[in-house]
């Protein structure tokens, strides 16, 4: 079964830091393109970062880049995202998703996602 | 950046009617990249239709995309109790991920 875990999340101060791990099986991990997309309480999907397959293409969006750092562990299975100076607008609900691209890109979307991991930012 | 509306916030429908929900881009969007995704509350999206118009595996023929260029639209052509939730459109260009704010779908 095609699986995404996420984990790690939790309670942190305002200017602390976390690191959220996502657990993939049931699919080579290593093929895939990865995404973290969050999501604020009674609030919409925002798209947090992207990262290739081989990890060498990172995006950021606007509102976390020079705090969050995506990476991926080909080796392990496994996708982080290292969060800092965290802020209590980062409190949501962090998901994991797989990006499916067909081979020769005309086709681009996340098929796949985790249950999510909850980063509450609070003092 | 492209900015994806969604109209209306909110569509209150009974069982058995159909609902049509739309999506429209600040700027023209490549088909192919552009995506529904259905939430239930307490649950991750889940991926409906894709390449605007293709439905995703397991999804039923009640759902359909359709539009090009700034304007889409996902149909649902008899809604079942299961269809009530918020949809999402995502479209990606420009190194980017976008979503809309979501439209909600509960019963009348």
């Amino acid at each position: 079964e095609v699986q995404l875990v996420e984990s790690g999340g939790g309670l942190v101060q305002p200017g602390g830091s976390l690191r959220l791990s996502c657990a993939a099986s049931g699919f080579t991990f290593s093929s895939y393109e990865m995404n973290w997309v969050r999501q604020a309480p009674g609030k919409g999907l925002e798209w947090v970062s992207y990262i290739s397959s081989s990890g060498s293409t990172i995006y950021y969006a606007d509102s976390v880049k020079g705090r969050f750092t995506i990476s991926r562990d080909n080796a392990k299975n496994s996708l982080y995202l290292q969060m800092n100076s965290l802020r209590a607008e980062d409190t949501a609900v962090y998901y994991c998703a797989r990006v499916m691209a067909t081979p020769d890109y005309y086709y681009y979307y996340m098929d796949v996602w985790g249950k999510g991991t909850t980063v509450t930012v609070s003092s | 950046e492209i900015v994806l509306t969604q109209s209306p916030g909110t569509l209150s429908l009974s069982p058995g009617e159909r609902a049509t929900l739309s999506c429209r881009a600040s700027q023209s969007v490549s088909s192919s990249y552009l995506a529904w995704y259905q939430q239930k509350p307490g649950q991750a999206p889940r991926l409906l239709i894709y390449g605007a118009s293709s439905r995703a595996t397991g999804i039923p023929d009640r759902f359909s995309g359709s539009g090009s260029g700034t304007d889409f639209t996902l149909t649902i052509s008899r809604l079942e109790p299961e269809d009530f939730a918020v949809y999402y459109c995502q479209q990606y260009g420009s190194s980017i991920f976008t979503f809309g704010p979501g439209t909600k779908v509960d019963i009348k």
